[in-house]
């Protein structure tokens, strides 16, 4: 696709089920980043991979964040045992290369009630 | 740990008319980037100018323009001509042009454009 893709754009989940959101990067992008942004807040960074390895994951909050990709394409963070605080906008973002512009899909805004 | 401020939560501007919104960071790197991104109401972040630490030209996209003082570590966007469309959050971004390692943001201001 032209730019990067995330679904859905919207979730909106019990306390405690799990939750996986799905980000489709611009093809041939090497980058794949994933921040979490709250209401009225600039992003904040959650992990990184180049291609299929995770090569930072100090972001992720706690043990219940998990995020993959397998092929070097498409990227999955999953959520356990979702919580209020986790209600958010989840950003992915891809980039040719590291450390140059970075282009973002819309965004997952979920919310854990 | 790098860092980035924006002092001004919120900013308005009258159409056509200049505004400029702050942006301070704190590095002890000499080679990095930094960007100012919008955010509309859709959420779709853009980028909307991008600077190379090493270039001591000020970077300038139509109407938009960056002041950046590397001394100083400050990272002004001043846009020209307000029109109603730039009404958005604003965000103002670091990354080091070393290692594998994020962009990191500020927590951004929010421009109103007055009709």
């Amino acid at each position: 696709g032209a730019g990067v893709s995330q679904s859905p754009r919207y979730k909106v989940a019990k306390r405690g089920q799990d939750v996986a959101l799905r980000c489709d990067p611009i093809s041939g992008h090497v980058s794949l980043f994933w921040y979490q942004q709250a209401l009225g807040q600039g992003p904040e960074f959650l992990t990184y991979f180049q291609n299929e390895a995770q090569l930072d994951k100090s972001g992720l909050p706690s043990d219940r964040f998990f995020a993959e990709r397998p092929e070097g394409s498409v990227s999955t963070l999953k959520i356990q045992r979702t919580q209020q605080e986790d209600s958010a906008v989840y950003l992915c973002a891809s980039s040719l290369v590291v450390n140059t512009e970075a282009f973002f899909g819309q965004g997952t805004r979920l919310t854990v009630v | 740990a790098q860092t980035v401020t924006q002092s001004q939560p919120e900013m308005s501007v009258q159409e056509a008319e200049t505004v400029t919104l702050s942006c301070t960071y704190d590095t002890s790197e000499s080679d990095y980037y930094l960007f100012w991104y919008k955010q509309p109401p859709s959420r779709q972040m853009i980028l909307v100018i991008r600077q190379e630490a090493y270039k001591q030209q000020n970077a300038t996209e139509n109407r938009f323009s960056v002041n950046f003082q590397k001394a100083a570590k400050s990272f002004s966007l001043k846009i020209s001509d307000s029109q109603l469309g730039d009404a958005a959050m604003y965000f103002c971004a670091y990354v080091r042009n070393s290692g594998n390692t994020p962009l990191v943001f500020g927590k951004g201001t929010r421009l109103s454009v007055i009709a």
